[in-house]
């Protein structure tokens, strides 16, 4: 299950279970939302992503979900692996004062992922 | 194809000093921008430039804090009079366009004050 930890949300799992990692955001103007992965000491590493304009994406062992009504976002993760253990992040882009939106993101808090073996 | 390249990777400064952080975006990419994280917490937005212009630096602190994106070379984020504050990890990703397309991170530098 998922647990509040000391700074950031953890979720323990088994491997070869499925994962649910949430994330809600606050900007109803945000048109585009983005998984990252992040290992200890690195940097962000790409996902999934999603439009406003879709409720569901899939990619390889990895689904996002994405409710505009109540501004959740969620990452699911098929037959989790110890090599997904890391910290997820969300991120969401706002945009451009000119209208035009671009890579400027805003980061949601981030939680750890434990897949033991 | 190398990835977004960032230098050093870690960096240690005693207070006052400055930081010259380095950032090579991927081959083809023209757009910049710069993160800070802070342990235990997501990446903050700090500025976007294009080749020779800043586009946004709403996140920049109003001192100390300054970035470039020459027409040649790589983009630099310079921090002057470092504080204890300032340790935190420094994110560069780059993307082709501006609009809604993947933005690639480097590794970061982290920057330690001592």
């Amino acid at each position: 299950g998922e647990s509040v930890g000391l700074h950031l949300p953890t979720l323990s799992v088994q491997e070869g279970d499925n994962s649910i990692i949430n994330c809600a955001y606050s900007n109803s103007a945000s048109d585009y939302f983005i998984w990252y992965k992040q290992e200890s000491g690195k940097g962000p590493q790409f996902i999934i992503d999603i439009r406003s304009n879709m409720d569901k994406r899939q990619g390889q062992r990895v689904t996002v979900l994405l409710n505009k009504t109540v501004k959740h976002l969620s990452l699911q993760i098929a037959a989790t692996q110890p090599g997904d253990s890391a910290v997820y992040f969300c991120a969401e882009n706002i945009g451009g004062a000119g209208g035009t939106s671009y890579g400027k993101l805003t980061f949601g808090q981030g939680t750890i992922l434990t897949v033991h073996p | 194809n190398a990835g977004v390249m960032q230098n050093p990777r870690h960096l240690v400064r005693r207070r006052g000093q400055e930081a010259r952080l380095r950032c090579s975006p991927m081959k083809g990419h023209s757009h910049v921008y710069w993160y800070r994280q802070l342990p235990e917490e997501g990446l903050k937005f700090m500025v976007y430039l294009q080749k020779e212009n800043i586009i946004d630096e709403s996140g920049m602190p109003k001192e100390r804090f300054s970035a470039e994106f020459p027409k040649e070379g790589p983009s630099i984020l310079r921090i002057q009079q470092v504080v204890r504050g300032d340790s935190a990890a420094y994110f560069c990703a780059s993307s082709t366009l501006g609009d809604d397309t993947e933005a690639f991170f480097g590794q970061g530098t982290r920057l330690t004050v001592v």
